[in-house]
Order: structure tokens, then sequence, then C-alpha cells
């Protein structure tokens, strides 16, 4: 069984600031998601990928997979990026998804 | 961009009563997945479905729960004889292709009383 390690679990920060949040697993795996849910429920795919870094906008979304290690970064954070933030693995033959507990991200004005 | 789309957003039932979670993954996509998340916990896999048939399911996915793709649109969720444990927030999710990323619904609020 794949065990996902997400830390911090909450973080609060300034508008502004340059936020990491970091995802470890312990067994090998081909591809990785993250994914961004709102405060009604919401559950939004941000990044799905296997290896290197992939950036969308402010986002940016890095793995190692020899390390087993994951983050995802925002830069200039804004308010609206609070949300929580989950680390998910793709696994099994039906690629279901292994679920990390979330970081929940709060940027104050 | 097409969405996958869940009804009802909220559902409420009596414990026993049977409820249908109804979905409508994106157009094109293959492969089907239920998700549950109860409150303050991680979300959880229940079911895959490709092909019309189950391809995967976890342990929670007993004979209390059946899905079904009835016609070529929509993907449902059966939950017999609900208990309150059932009390969950169920996601939908779908995907064109083996390895594309997943696209999940906004989710519908199940409580059972």
């Amino acid at each position: 069984k794949n065990e996902v390690e997400q830390s911090p679990q909450n973080l609060t920060a300034q508008e502004g600031e340059f936020i990491t949040i970091n995802c470890s697993y312990s067994v090998g795996i081909s591809a990785l998601h993250w994914l961004q849910q709102h405060p009604g429920g919401g559950i939004v795919s941000l990044f799905m990928l296997s290896s290197g870094k992939k950036k969308h906008g402010r986002l940016i979304a890095t793995i190692n997979i020899q390390e087993k290690h994951s983050s995802l970064h925002i830069t200039a954070s804004h308010p609206r990026d609070s949300a929580v933030y989950i680390c998910a693995l793709l696994s099994g033959s039906a690629r279901q998804l292994t679920f990390g507990s979330g970081t929940q991200l709060t940027v104050l004005p | 961009e097409p969405e996958v789309t869940q009804t009802p957003s909220h559902q409420v039932t009596q414990m026993g009563q049977e409820v249908i979670l109804r979905c409508v993954p994106i157009s094109n996509h293959l492969y089907f997945y239920w998700y549950r998340q109860i409150l303050g916990q991680k979300v959880e896999f229940l079911v895959s479905f490709y092909n019309n048939e189950i391809s995967e399911k976890s342990e929670i996915f007993d004979d209390q729960f059946s899905v079904e793709r009835p016609d070529g649109s929509n993907f449902t969720l059966k939950i017999r004889s609900t208990k309150l444990e059932d009390s969950a927030m169920y996601f939908c999710a779908s995907r064109s292709s083996y390895n594309s990323p997943l696209h999940f619904g906004n989710g519908t609020r199940l409580t059972v009383t």
C-alpha cells in the first residue's frame, strides 16, 4: 500500500509570499496529481506529472521519482489561492488515485 | 471547457433508504470513477468503471453499492439501505484515456439522518 504524506498540514501566509507544499510517498509510482479543493468542496486538477517540472501561471509542480517526493509552489500568493491542496498518486491497474490528507492554505490580505 | 456534472448537489435521506447519485462525465471520456470524502477525512477511492464494467473497486465498495451506465451519458452510483456513516461528499471523475488527467465533478453531499 502506498502511503502519502503531505506537509505542512496547515499553512498561513501573507499575500505575495512564495509558498511550498510538499508530498512524499513510499512506493514507486507512474504519476502524481496535485489537486485543489475549494471551500465548497469541489476538486480541480492542477497538475498531473510523472517527471520533472510543470508550470501553469503562478503555480509550479516538481517531482523527483527517485526520491519519491513532489512539491507544489505558488508564487506571489493571493487570498484567492486559499484552499486545500491535495497530492494524489496514480496507482492500480485502473489508475485510480490514492489521496494525501491535504494542506489547508490560508493567504491573508 | 467541458465539465463533469453531478446531481443533485445535496441529497438528504433517511437511514435505510436507497439513493442514486448521478454523474454526466465529459462526453468523449472512457474511464469513470467514484470517490467519497467523509467530513474532515481524506478522499477515498470507491470504484472505477471502463468498457461497461467495473475495473477495480475498493474494500469500501461492498454489496450495498452498485454502479451503472444506463445510457451513453449518465454514470450512476446507487447506495442501498443507507447508513448514517454513508454521509459524505461523493465525487464522480472521468478521464479520456489511460494516461490523461482526471476531471472531477463538484460532488454530491449526501446526508443520512
